[in-house]
């Protein structure tokens, strides 16, 4: 069981451009959610997707978005990349009604 | 009223010492209650969960105490080792909210051989 699967680790952008993150969920997994960590900060929510639809958003603008496909991998993209969005983006599955969640390690993001 | 708060922020113990890690939240509709350890460079690892209708839950050396009438719960980490050096996080979620968890501040904890 390969888990949670991350793409890039690492990445580093210029403040205005977009970016894209990628997640493939735990084997029998089919609901992903992304978390922003801040350096020295717990997770916080972005936005969870379940059959390819957004289900539940946290308080993150516009410019995040995302996108979940049939085989349940999902993307995260941000567009006009700001210094303060330079953090470790983590990627989370669980189960159809599953209360544990199960990360991956992270993509670091830095925006200069 | 959907916070979570952790104390303390860091942590220093003696190797075999027994460090505790205490969260407390206002929400009473949260009815999952999981650690997570973080080591430097990697995503959060699911340690034990608990649910409020238990006071106590033990897997190896984490025991997860629950008070559901001071709505607190705590981490025990029995006979540390240096390994157990890492950043623990409590988090918190709620049904009807997609499970969306809500993370405390983070302890950073260090075992000295």
């Amino acid at each position: 069981d390969a888990g949670v699967t991350q793409s890039p680790t690492h990445l580093i952008k210029t403040r205005g451009q977009q970016v894209t993150l990628r997640c493939s969920p735990k084997s029998g997994h089919d609901t992903v959610s992304w978390y922003q960590q801040a350096l020295g900060q717990g997770p916080q929510f972005i936005f969870q997707y379940y059959e390819e639809e957004e289900r539940q958003r946290g308080n993150f603008p516009d410019r995040f978005s995302g996108h979940q496909f049939p085989n349940y991998s999902s993307e995260l993209n941000v567009n006009a990349l700001l210094l303060g969005d330079s953090a470790l983006y983590l990627c989370a599955s669980n189960p159809t009604g599953g209360t544990e969640a199960f990360f991956g390690q992270g993509t670091r993001l830095t925006v200069v | 009223q959907q916070q979570v708060k952790q104390s303390p922020q860091s942590l220093i113990v003696q190797k075999g010492g027994i460090p505790i890690i205490n969260c407390a939240y206002e929400n009473t509709a949260f009815d999952y209650f999981p650690w997570y350890q973080q080591f430097p460079g990697k995503g959060p690892a699911l340690l034990i969960a608990i649910r409020p209708d238990v006071s106590e839950k033990k897997e190896g050396r984490f025991t997860i105490s629950f008070n559901k009438s001071a709505k607190q719960f705590s981490l025990h980490i029995m006979d540390s080792q240096p390994g157990d050096s890492a950043t623990y996080f409590c988090a918190a979620s709620q049904m009807g909210s997609a499970r969306q968890l809500t993370f405390g501040s983070g302890t950073q904890l260090t075992v000295l051989p």
